[in-house]
């Protein structure tokens, strides 16, 4: 009964490949969003989704392509993968204007090699 | 892009002790929440403001709206051992609106308590 279920936990891979991070949350809320932890324990957001539609989309490289096939699920995908990708990235839900708080999934930690 | 300032960075204290620890920003926010990360988990939310002069509290928690709407507070009475992890305070700034509202936050607050 996760509320906000990301996969895989933990991710190492080499430089240049693909992967792609899922998430998916039973909160019946209609935002979603990818952050990004850094080693220094910041937090940056990179997308959100509401209802499908693309509605954040900060300063990423263009390697990184969010997708929304419904509103319980929000996946990351990343193209060739660099050093400086390593980090751990969280994905979220809230309903929208998010100012009741949003709900954080467990995080995934991607180590590239 | 816009970042809270929060303060202090990190904090040793003795199990027992009171804790504070604050946020500002240079821009005017309509919400102000309070969150707390356990290693290898996500931020989990304690409190949410939403409206200057606020006070908010949760068992020992206790979170303050600043009047200017420029800055939040969190005090944590009588610390105990499992208060330990890393405390982020987050924002919705004035000038989002609708669906594109996003959370700003803080650089977060590492507390650790020495039974």
């Amino acid at each position: 009964d996760t509320a906000v279920s990301q996969t895989p936990k933990y991710l190492v891979t080499q430089m240049g490949n693909d992967k792609s991070i899922k998430c998916e949350q039973n909160l019946g809320h209609d935002t979603m969003y990818w952050y990004k932890q850094d080693s220094k324990k910041f937090l940056k957001i990179m997308f959100s989704y509401n209802n499908k539609e693309l509605i954040i989309n900060e300063t990423v490289p263009n390697r990184f392509s969010p997708k929304s096939p419904d509103k319980a699920h929000l996946n990351l995908h990343i193209n060739s993968l660099e050093l400086g990708d390593s980090a751990v990235y969280f994905c979220a839900s809230s309903l929208t204007g998010g100012g009741y708080g949003y709900t954080f999934g467990s995080g995934t930690r991607l180590t590239v090699v | 892009g816009q970042q809270l300032n929060q303060s202090p960075q990190s904090m040793f204290i003795q199990e027992g002790e009171d804790v504070s620890m604050n946020c500002t920003s240079s821009s005017i926010f309509n919400t102000w929440l309070w969150y707390k990360q356990d290693p290898g988990e996500g931020p989990v939310l304690l409190i949410a403001l939403y409206k200057a002069g606020e006070l908010t509290s949760n068992g020992r928690l206790t979170a303050q709206f600043g009047i200017t709407r420029k800055d939040s507070f969190l005090n944590i009475s009588a610390s105990i051992p499992s208060d330990v992890g890393i405390y982020f305070c987050a924002g919705r700034p004035l000038n989002y609106g609708g669906a594109t509202n996003k959370l700003i936050f803080g650089t977060g607050t590492l507390l650790a308590v020495q039974p």
